[in-house]
């Protein structure tokens, strides 16, 4: 069936230290991995997403990582500054259009 | 603002009454998602339009809800009698068809806000 987790639930690192969410998927037929950024009280912005050909991308501080035997990909944030405070959320497709999303992770850099 | 927009940004009805919504997604983008999310969760499907055809329907789309794009541009989501458990922003996504054939990657507009008394 469709079912994504995501942990933590929420997230909290000091300013220029890393952080680290993760998500795991059952359905071997997901082939694209995006994360959005969601912010409060607006919408969720695509920041990264990688696809099942890839192992790992990166964009700046940014990196997504995907292991498709472990059914399992992450989201890595270098260099944390106090505008990634947001709501993050992966999301999968399993196998078709619609995308099916965790449950997100608040993350919480302390400056 | 080239992006994905939505009107109403926020609609307050009472119980019973019927709401629509509209999105307008970037222009050269053939598919248009609607999507609900209430407070502290991802986003949930509620439905997809690739031109003017409706391809998918989630189970979550009971027979209050129906979604249109007439012309393959705009799409309107209207509910009807709504319930309090309608509140939730309604999100609605574009994309462009890929070379692969497959529409994946998604812009969202900012969301329609509802709360029903």
């Amino acid at each position: 069936g469709e079912n994504v987790e995501q942990h933590p639930s929420t997230l909290s690192v000091q300013e220029g230290d890393s952080a680290v969410i993760k998500c795991t998927y059952s359905d071997s037929a997901s082939n694209y991995f995006p994360w959005y950024k969601q912010e409060l009280g607006k919408r969720p912005q695509l920041i990264i997403d990688i696809r099942s050909n890839v192992g790992e991308k990166k964009d700046q501080r940014i990196a997504v990582t995907l292991n498709k035997t472990a059914k399992h990909f992450s989201l890595h944030i270098t260099e944390t500054q106090p505008e990634d405070s947001a709501v993050y959320f992966c999301a999968l497709n399993f196998g078709n259009e619609k995308l099916t999303f965790g449950t997100g992770t608040r993350l919480t850099i302390i400056p | 603002d080239t992006g994905v927009s939505q009107n109403p940004r926020h609609k307050i009805t009472k119980r019973g009454q019927n709401v629509t919504f509209r999105c307008d997604p970037i222009s050269e983008h053939n598919r248009l998602y609607w999507y609900r999310q209430t407070l502290g969760q991802g986003p949930e499907f509620l439905t997809y339009f690739q031109n003017e055809a409706q391809l998918e329907k989630s189970r979550l789309l009971s027979d209050r809800f129906s979604a249109e794009r007439p012309k393959g541009s705009f799409s309107t989501l209207e509910i009807q009698r709504t319930e309090q458990g309608d509140s939730a922003m309604y999100l609605c996504a574009s994309s462009p068809l890929g070379s692969s054939g497959g529409a994946l990657w998604k812009y969202f507009g900012p969301g329609t806000r509802l709360t029903v008394t």
